[in-house]
């Protein structure tokens, strides 16, 4: 079955400590993945493609398909970065396109 | 913001009352999604929509119905809404060129 899970419910750090937020997925084809941001009260935006391998407001993902996962991480975090974070993998069925997405991981930064 | 918008942003209801939730588009895209957003389940796919009048069910689809008779508009129907479905919902749409999803505002559901 097609699943993504973020094993962190929540994760906390300190301002300027590195972070990683987990992500892994099962899928027979081959992946697409995306994260998500959703910051307080506000609707979700996307955050990385693992196709485009950039980097947005430092972040970065690197696609292991060895290990199926699509790890986030960022060397130093900021306060603005608290938020929940969505893994999601895009589902071809059919001619249809959906995405699963994981249950979230909400990131406090401390000061 | 992908042009969507969600009406309405707020909603408080009673339990066994219908309730219609409208996402609005203005870009002409394909393919428009409903989710429900839930401490501990994340995003859930309700309903999504391939076309006008071509609907399919996600998840989670039980106790909700969707119409799309026009290619901006993506109707979801609690046809007796239970205490169950209070929830934030979420409609997006896909992008013509990756495939990644916009999403729109929210609507939250309270339903007492």
């Amino acid at each position: 079955a097609q699943r993504v899970t973020q094993p962190e419910k929540l994760l906390s750090v300190f301002k300027g400590a590195p972070v990683e937020l987990k992500c892994n997925y099962s899928y027979s084809g081959s992946p697409e993945l995306f994260w998500y941001v959703q910051y307080s009260r506000q609707r979700l935006q996307l955050l990385l493609r693992h196709i485009s391998r950039e980097s947005i407001k430092g972040f970065t993902a690197d696609l292991n398909k060895g290990e199926t996962s699509f790890h986030l991480k960022k060397p130093f975090a900021q306060e603005e970065d608290s938020a929940m974070y969505y893994c999601a993998l895009n589902l071809l069925q059919g001619g249809s396109e959906k995405l699963v997405f994981g249950k979230g991981t909400k990131l406090t930064v401390n000061p | 913001d992908a042009g969507i918008t969600q009406s309405p942003r707020h909603k408080v209801t009673e339990t066994g009352t219908p309730v219609t939730l409208r996402c609005h588009q203005t870009e002409n895209h394909r393919y428009m999604y409903w989710y429900r957003q839930d401490p501990g389940h994340g995003l859930r796919l309700i309903h999504y929509s391939y076309g006008v009048k071509d609907t399919d069910k996600g998840e989670v689809s039980d106790g909700y119905s969707v119409s799309r008779s026009k290619t901006e508009d993506f109707l979801l129907t609690l046809e007796s809404a239970t205490s169950s479905q209070t929830s934030v919902y979420f409609c997006a749409i896909k992008g013509r060129v990756r495939h990644e999803q916009f999403f729109g505002p929210g609507t939250r559901l309270t339903v007492l």
